[in-house]
């Protein structure tokens, strides 16, 4: 069965780093999103992806942010400048439709130092 | 603004006992209402969804729009199930489908 993918599994960098995170969807999806997970907190919607644009972001996803499709496979989220705050489980999802279901993937749990 | 309130941080039951893990919602519009689960070193899934109404690994869950709740119920619980659950809510209709999650229940299911 085919399921997203995300890499790495875990990155430690040190504060005001640029760090890129990579997901894989699901080869016929056509919407992505990113979520994040502070520890001990929920999960957070912080941006969804569609047709090469960004459609919606949340507060949270402010100007250090980015997102790319470079190619036909990968979505990349950016932090260009990371801070102590940054640090947290970051999960890819994507749908192959707007109201079916978004299938997760693993996540990264990025540390910020 | 969407809001999903889940009271207990943790459960802990003995197999074979009933399980309901508490959802409530807050949201001014139509909500879609989910169930997720994520078990010990797997990614989260998608357990159920209120729109169709199905019995999933023995789980049910239905949407009280007086209360506004999704409470998931079962009524055996097995080893197996112990695992962190989410609720989750999105809005019907529109451009856009971001889900907003609870906090999430840890259900221990004790032999």
């Amino acid at each position: 069965e085919p399921e997203v993918t995300q890499t790495p599994s875990h990155q430690v960098t040190q504060m005001g780093q640029e760090v890129i995170l990579r997901c894989v969807p699901i080869s016929n999806h056509l919407y992505f999103y990113w979520y994040r997970q502070i520890l001990g907190q929920k999960v957070e919607f912080l941006v969804s992806f569609y047709n090469n644009e960004i459609s919606e972001k949340s507060e949270i996803f402010d100007d250090q942010f980015s997102v790319e499709r470079p190619d036909g496979s990968n979505f990349t989220l950016k932090i260009r400048s990371t801070k102590l705050e940054d640090s947290a489980m970051y999960f890819c999802a994507s749908s192959d439709g707007l109201p079916n279901e978004q299938f997760f993937g693993p996540g990264t749990r990025l540390t910020v130092l | 603004a969407q809001r999903v309130t889940q009271p207990e941080k943790l459960l802990s039951v003995f197999k074979g006992a009933p399980v309901e893990l508490k959802c409530n919602y807050s949201y001014s519009g139509s909500p879609e209402l989910f169930w997720y689960v994520q078990y010990s070193r797997q990614r989260l899934q998608l357990l159920l969804r209120h729109i169709s109404r199905e019995s999933i690994k023995g789980f049910t869950a239905d949407l009280n729009k007086g209360e506004t709740s999704f409470h998931l119920k079962k009524p055996f619980a097995q080893e197996e199930d112990s695992a962190m659950y989410y609720c989750a809510l999105r809005r019907s209709g529109g451009s856009n489908y971001k889900l907003t999650f609870g906090k999430g229940t840890l259900l221990t299911v004790n032999p």
